[in-house]
Protein backbone atom coordinates (compact mmCIF):
# COMPACT_ATOMS: atom_id res chain seq x y z
CA UNK A 1 0.00 0.00 0.00
CA UNK A 2 1.62 3.24 -0.86
CA UNK A 3 1.90 5.88 1.95
CA UNK A 4 -0.07 8.52 0.56
CA UNK A 5 -2.94 8.09 -1.80
CA UNK A 6 -4.49 10.51 -4.17
CA UNK A 7 -6.86 10.43 -7.02
CA UNK A 8 -5.21 11.63 -10.21
CA UNK A 9 -8.26 13.15 -11.62
CA UNK A 10 -8.31 15.35 -13.98
CA UNK A 11 -10.37 16.96 -12.44
CA UNK A 12 -12.06 19.89 -14.96
CA UNK A 13 -13.78 22.70 -13.56
CA UNK A 14 -15.57 25.96 -15.20
CA UNK A 15 -13.97 29.40 -12.99
CA UNK A 16 -15.74 30.34 -10.07
CA UNK A 17 -16.33 26.50 -9.06
CA UNK A 18 -16.02 24.99 -5.84
CA UNK A 19 -13.77 21.67 -6.14
CA UNK A 20 -12.38 19.21 -3.31
CA UNK A 21 -9.78 16.62 -3.20
CA UNK A 22 -9.13 14.11 -0.81
CA UNK A 23 -6.20 12.04 0.04
CA UNK A 24 -5.42 9.21 2.33
CA UNK A 25 -2.65 8.09 4.28
CA UNK A 26 -1.08 4.61 5.48
CA UNK A 27 1.07 5.29 8.37
CA UNK A 28 -0.85 6.23 11.62
CA UNK A 29 2.20 7.47 13.54
CA UNK A 30 2.34 10.65 10.87
CA UNK A 31 1.87 13.87 12.44
CA UNK A 32 2.63 16.56 9.95
CA UNK A 33 0.36 17.33 6.69
CA UNK A 34 0.89 19.81 3.72
CA UNK A 35 -0.90 20.38 0.60
CA UNK A 36 2.11 21.65 -2.31
CA UNK A 37 1.12 22.41 -5.88
CA UNK A 38 3.30 21.74 -8.87
CA UNK A 39 2.78 23.22 -11.85
CA UNK A 40 3.40 21.47 -15.08
CA UNK A 41 7.56 20.51 -15.48
CA UNK A 42 8.31 22.79 -12.63
CA UNK A 43 9.26 22.15 -9.22
CA UNK A 44 6.51 21.85 -6.27
CA UNK A 45 5.71 24.66 -4.02
CA UNK A 46 4.23 25.05 -0.18
CA UNK A 47 0.69 25.55 -0.20
CA UNK A 48 -0.65 25.35 2.95
CA UNK A 49 -0.12 23.21 6.17
CA UNK A 50 -2.78 21.20 7.37
CA UNK A 51 -4.07 21.66 11.32
CA UNK A 52 -6.00 18.77 13.38
CA UNK A 53 -8.69 21.77 13.55
CA UNK A 54 -8.99 22.39 10.07
CA UNK A 55 -7.25 26.07 8.33
CA UNK A 56 -8.37 28.28 6.20
CA UNK A 57 -6.41 30.58 3.64
CA UNK A 58 -8.08 32.63 1.59
CA UNK A 59 -9.88 30.48 -0.88
CA UNK A 60 -8.51 27.52 0.59
CA UNK A 61 -9.87 25.28 3.14
CA UNK A 62 -7.82 22.03 4.45
CA UNK A 63 -9.47 19.23 6.64
CA UNK A 64 -7.83 16.10 8.86
CA UNK A 65 -9.52 13.15 10.01
CA UNK A 66 -7.01 11.36 11.82
CA UNK A 67 -9.06 8.60 12.69
CA UNK A 68 -9.96 8.04 9.26
CA UNK A 69 -6.18 8.82 8.28
CA UNK A 70 -7.87 11.26 5.64
CA UNK A 71 -6.85 15.17 4.52
CA UNK A 72 -8.81 17.26 2.22
CA UNK A 73 -8.44 20.34 0.24
CA UNK A 74 -10.98 22.58 -0.67
CA UNK A 75 -10.74 25.59 -3.36
CA UNK A 76 -13.57 27.71 -3.87
CA UNK A 77 -14.18 30.42 -6.47
CA UNK A 78 -11.64 28.72 -9.00
CA UNK A 79 -9.30 30.74 -11.07
CA UNK A 80 -7.46 29.96 -14.15
CA UNK A 81 -4.44 30.33 -12.50
CA UNK A 82 -5.32 27.49 -9.70
CA UNK A 83 -4.92 24.92 -12.51
CA UNK A 84 -2.33 22.51 -11.56
CA UNK A 85 -0.90 19.54 -9.80
CA UNK A 86 -1.87 19.29 -5.93
CA UNK A 87 0.42 16.98 -4.21
CA UNK A 88 -0.88 15.33 -0.86
CA UNK A 89 2.11 15.30 1.59
CA UNK A 90 2.79 13.46 4.47
CA UNK A 91 5.82 13.09 6.97
CA UNK A 92 7.17 9.89 7.57
CA UNK A 93 10.65 8.08 7.27
CA UNK A 94 13.46 7.37 10.31
CA UNK A 95 13.75 10.23 11.13
CA UNK A 96 9.77 11.53 11.14
CA UNK A 97 11.17 14.46 8.56
CA UNK A 98 11.03 13.51 5.69
CA UNK A 99 8.19 13.59 3.45
CA UNK A 100 5.92 11.55 1.74
CA UNK A 101 4.18 13.08 -1.57
CA UNK A 102 0.97 11.47 -3.51
CA UNK A 103 1.07 11.47 -6.69
CA UNK A 104 -0.81 14.17 -7.27
CA UNK A 105 -4.64 15.41 -8.22
CA UNK A 106 -4.03 17.55 -11.64
CA UNK A 107 -7.13 20.23 -11.96
CA UNK A 108 -7.92 22.25 -15.28
CA UNK A 109 -9.66 25.77 -14.29
CA UNK A 110 -11.34 26.67 -17.74
CA UNK A 111 -13.06 30.09 -18.88
CA UNK B 1 17.42 36.35 -2.57
CA UNK B 2 18.82 33.65 -4.08
CA UNK B 3 16.51 29.98 -4.25
CA UNK B 4 17.97 26.64 -3.99
CA UNK B 5 20.08 25.81 -7.24
CA UNK B 6 20.86 22.74 -8.59
CA UNK B 7 23.90 21.77 -11.43
CA UNK B 8 23.57 20.37 -14.17
CA UNK B 9 19.86 20.80 -15.33
CA UNK B 10 20.61 18.14 -16.91
CA UNK B 11 22.57 15.11 -17.76
CA UNK B 12 22.72 12.05 -20.05
CA UNK B 13 24.88 9.11 -18.91
CA UNK B 14 25.53 6.38 -19.99
CA UNK B 15 24.37 2.80 -18.09
CA UNK B 16 27.15 1.76 -16.09
CA UNK B 17 28.64 4.91 -15.81
CA UNK B 18 28.50 7.40 -12.18
CA UNK B 19 26.68 10.48 -12.08
CA UNK B 20 27.35 13.33 -9.49
CA UNK B 21 24.28 16.06 -9.08
CA UNK B 22 24.77 18.76 -7.03
CA UNK B 23 22.72 21.12 -4.58
CA UNK B 24 23.16 24.47 -3.21
CA UNK B 25 20.28 25.65 -0.73
CA UNK B 26 19.04 28.96 0.50
CA UNK B 27 21.59 30.09 2.51
CA UNK B 28 20.85 30.00 6.52
CA UNK B 29 18.57 26.53 6.06
CA UNK B 30 19.40 24.06 8.11
CA UNK B 31 17.38 21.54 6.67
CA UNK B 32 18.71 19.55 2.89
CA UNK B 33 16.28 16.70 1.17
CA UNK B 34 16.54 15.14 -2.02
CA UNK B 35 13.73 13.81 -3.70
CA UNK B 36 13.21 12.24 -7.17
CA UNK B 37 10.20 12.30 -9.36
CA UNK B 38 10.02 9.88 -12.61
CA UNK B 39 7.64 10.59 -15.43
CA UNK B 40 4.38 10.55 -14.22
CA UNK B 41 5.31 9.28 -10.62
CA UNK B 42 4.94 11.32 -7.13
CA UNK B 43 8.59 12.78 -5.29
CA UNK B 44 9.66 9.70 -3.91
CA UNK B 45 11.96 10.52 -1.03
CA UNK B 46 15.88 10.08 -0.99
CA UNK B 47 17.50 11.41 1.78
CA UNK B 48 17.24 14.11 4.64
CA UNK B 49 20.49 15.91 6.35
CA UNK B 50 19.61 18.50 9.31
CA UNK B 51 22.89 20.32 10.38
CA UNK B 52 25.28 17.90 11.92
CA UNK B 53 22.95 15.28 12.86
CA UNK B 54 23.27 11.69 11.31
CA UNK B 55 21.28 11.90 7.96
CA UNK B 56 18.02 10.34 7.19
CA UNK B 57 18.82 7.69 4.29
CA UNK B 58 15.75 5.73 4.73
CA UNK B 59 14.96 6.59 1.15
CA UNK B 60 18.14 6.02 -0.52
CA UNK B 61 16.63 2.99 -3.39
CA UNK B 62 19.67 0.56 -3.13
CA UNK B 63 23.75 1.09 -2.16
CA UNK B 64 24.30 2.58 -5.47
CA UNK B 65 22.93 5.90 -3.76
CA UNK B 66 24.77 8.03 -1.93
CA UNK B 67 24.27 11.35 -0.28
CA UNK B 68 27.12 13.84 1.14
CA UNK B 69 26.55 17.59 2.58
CA UNK B 70 29.89 19.76 3.00
CA UNK B 71 29.81 21.99 5.66
CA UNK B 72 26.26 22.22 6.37
CA UNK B 73 25.62 23.75 2.88
CA UNK B 74 26.52 22.40 -0.59
CA UNK B 75 25.49 18.52 -1.29
CA UNK B 76 26.11 16.54 -3.55
CA UNK B 77 24.16 13.09 -4.55
CA UNK B 78 26.10 10.37 -6.16
CA UNK B 79 24.81 7.64 -7.96
CA UNK B 80 27.77 4.85 -8.88
CA UNK B 81 27.06 2.35 -11.70
CA UNK B 82 23.46 4.49 -13.61
CA UNK B 83 20.79 1.70 -14.03
CA UNK B 84 18.46 2.77 -16.98
CA UNK B 85 15.94 3.02 -14.23
CA UNK B 86 17.47 5.62 -12.34
CA UNK B 87 16.08 8.57 -15.22
CA UNK B 88 14.24 10.52 -13.50
CA UNK B 89 14.35 14.43 -12.17
CA UNK B 90 16.03 14.80 -8.78
CA UNK B 91 14.87 17.52 -6.51
CA UNK B 92 16.61 19.26 -3.79
CA UNK B 93 15.07 21.28 -1.79
CA UNK B 94 16.07 22.95 1.82
CA UNK B 95 14.03 24.57 5.25
CA UNK B 96 15.17 26.72 7.79
CA UNK B 97 14.36 23.85 10.12
CA UNK B 98 12.91 23.49 13.44
CA UNK B 99 9.27 24.26 13.15
CA UNK B 100 10.04 25.37 9.60
CA UNK B 101 11.28 21.70 8.94
CA UNK B 102 8.79 21.06 6.50
CA UNK B 103 8.03 24.81 4.42
CA UNK B 104 10.66 23.30 1.85
CA UNK B 105 11.89 25.12 -0.97
CA UNK B 106 12.80 23.14 -4.06
CA UNK B 107 15.23 23.35 -6.78
CA UNK B 108 14.52 23.34 -10.38
CA UNK B 109 15.76 19.39 -10.29
CA UNK B 110 18.18 17.96 -12.55
CA UNK B 111 17.14 15.55 -15.45
CA UNK B 112 19.07 12.44 -15.58
CA UNK B 113 18.48 10.22 -18.61
CA UNK B 114 20.20 6.96 -18.28
CA UNK B 115 20.93 5.95 -22.27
Amino acid sequence: RKEVEQDPGPFNVPEGATVAFNCTYSNSASQSFFWYRQDCRKEPKLLMSVYSSGNEDGRFTAQLNRASQYISLLIRDSKLSDSATYLCVVNGGNSGYALNFGKGTSLLVTP
Amino acid sequence: GAGVSQSPSNKVTEKGKDVELRCDPISGHTALYWYRQSLGQGLEFLIYFQGNSAPDKSGLPSDRFSAERTGGSVSTLTIQRTQQEDSAVYLCASSRGGDRTYEQYFGPGTRLTVT
